[in-house]
């Protein structure tokens, strides 16, 4: 079945950096765009950024521009996100979403998310 | 930079129709999207490009957008169906949610 799975997520320091992964199954990961999705705790849903299915294309939040960046690999039916010089306002809970194919840009596919926490 | 806006909570009674609204400037000229996201799960998508239920979804739950309100709609609402829920467009290379609606069922 569709699968997407987070992992990297932890406590970091401030000023730290980390690198999420998302391993995807069950779909042909190089045709579709993948975006990242934050959720603060307590609060609603943020958009972090997203990638084209061929990598070639790629939007930021203003929230992570120059700090965060959203790599894929496409023989490893993998997506990437960098995320430098952690605050903590970037503590959240990460999710990695498949975007759908329907001329539209919806997210029909989400993984259970990968929870970062910026602490000293 | 586009905002859109959603009520912090509704509440339903059990069995009545909920409305959830999300309101943008000229929102009806967009694709609006909704999640639900139910307590300590991740979002699922309810609805896409305005009105289309993915498959496996109830078609208890139904969209509009026209002017600038877009409207979720949960008819003979269950206890099942309380959980947050969030609309979401795209403008200018940035993907917008909406800060979200609590629905609960009384």
């Amino acid at each position: 079945q569709v699968q997407v799975v987070e992992s990297g997520g932890g406590v970091v320091q401030p000023g730290g950096s980390l690198r999420l992964s998302c391993e995807t199954s069950g779909f042909t990961f190089s045709a579709y765009s993948m975006h990242w999705v934050r959720q603060a705790p307590g609060g609603g849903l943020q958009w972090v950024g997203l990638v084209s299915s061929d990598g070639s294309e790629k939007y930021y939040a203003d929230s992570g521009k120059g700090r965060f960046t959203i790599s894929r690999d496409n023989y490893k039916n993998s997506l990437y996100l960098q995320m430098t010089r952690l605050t903590a306002e970037d503590t959240a809970v990460y999710y990695c979403t498949r975007e759908g194919t329907y001329g539209a840009r919806y997210l029909d596919v989400w993984g259970r998310g990968s929870l970062v926490t910026v602490s000293s | 930079s586009y905002e859109v806006t959603q009520p912090l909570s509704v509440s339903v009674a059990l069995g009545q129709t909920a409305r959830i609204t999300c309101g943008g400037e000229s929102i009806g000229f967009k694709n609006v999207e909704w999640y639900q996201q139910r307590p300590g799960q991740a979002p699922l998508l309810v609805i896409y490009r305005d009105n289309n239920r993915p498959s496996g979804i109830t078609d208890r739950i139904s969209a509009s957008n026209s002017g600038n309100l877009a409207t979720l709609t949960i008819s003979r609402a269950q206890a099942g169906d309380e959980a947050d829920y969030y609309c979401q467009v795209w403008d200018s290379n940035t993907l917008i949610f909406g800060g979200g609606t609590n629905l609960t069922v009384l």
